[in-house]
């Protein structure tokens, strides 16, 4: 099965600094969209940045911004100036099929 | 409000019985996802429906099934209940059939007792 991995179930960041959250993917369609989702503890799924395939640039939303690494099949979320309501589980996914990772959970330290 | 509603947002109810959880997707959405979220799990895609048709299965149980009405809110009913079924249930919508953006409902949250 074409998959979705997070390498890392938890990963801490110091408030103000910066984390780099890991996710890669396999896949045979030659255009397709990538994502990632946070889930707070209210459990609602938010988009934080989409990366569409066919562009090379990365994908930026004002604090969050990827490194969309298409030859090596990684997206990873660089979350920069880290707020304390940044902490959450992000999840990476690819559409078209819509394949979630197992998450990651951010715990940012005040 | 993300503009995705689902209902009921939590329901209980006993082993080998039956249920129906509803998704109105955002206005102008033709595309309807449902998927499963375990205490702690990730997201396991269930099912797609695009303006009324299947489009894609995923990790769909028989006793599970969905449709997507002409006014294009979904149903997911899942039946004979078991205590492993007890989860979140997501609704996403999107006004594609491929790619795009995805908007989530609230979630179900169904326990099994």
């Amino acid at each position: 099965a074409q998959t979705v991995t997070q390498s890392q179930p938890e990963m801490s960041v110091q408030e103000a600094e910066t984390v780099t959250l890991s996710c890669t993917y396999d896949t045979s369609e030659s255009d397709y969209y990538l994502f990632w989702y946070k889930q707070p503890p209210s459990r609602q799924m938010i988009l934080v940045i989409r990366q569409e395939a066919y562009k090379q640039q990365n994908a930026t939303e004002n604090r969050f911004s990827v490194n969309f690494q298409k030859a090596a099949k990684s997206f990873s979320l660089k979350i920069s100036d880290s707020q304390l309501g940044d902490a959450a589980m992000y999840f990476c996914a690819r559409a078209p099929d819509m394949r979630f990772g197992a998450g990651t959970r951010l715990t940012v330290k005040p | 409000d993300s503009g995705v509603t689902q209902t009921p947002k939590h329901l209980i109810t006993a082993t080998g019985q039956r249920v129906t959880l509803r998704c109105s997707p955002r206005s102008g959405d033709l595309s309807v996802y449902w998927y499963q979220q375990s205490l702690d799990q990730g997201l396991q895609f269930l099912i797609q429906y695009y303006n009324g048709e299947e489009r894609a299965k995923g990790n769909i149980l028989e006793r599970f099934s969905a449709q997507q009405f002409p006014d294009l809110h979904s149903e997911l009913n899942l039946s004979s209940l078991e205590l492993g079924d007890s989860a979140l249930y997501f609704c996403a919508s999107s006004p594609y059939l491929l790619g795009g953006g995805y908007t989530f409902g609230s979630g179900t949250r169904l326990t099994v007792v």
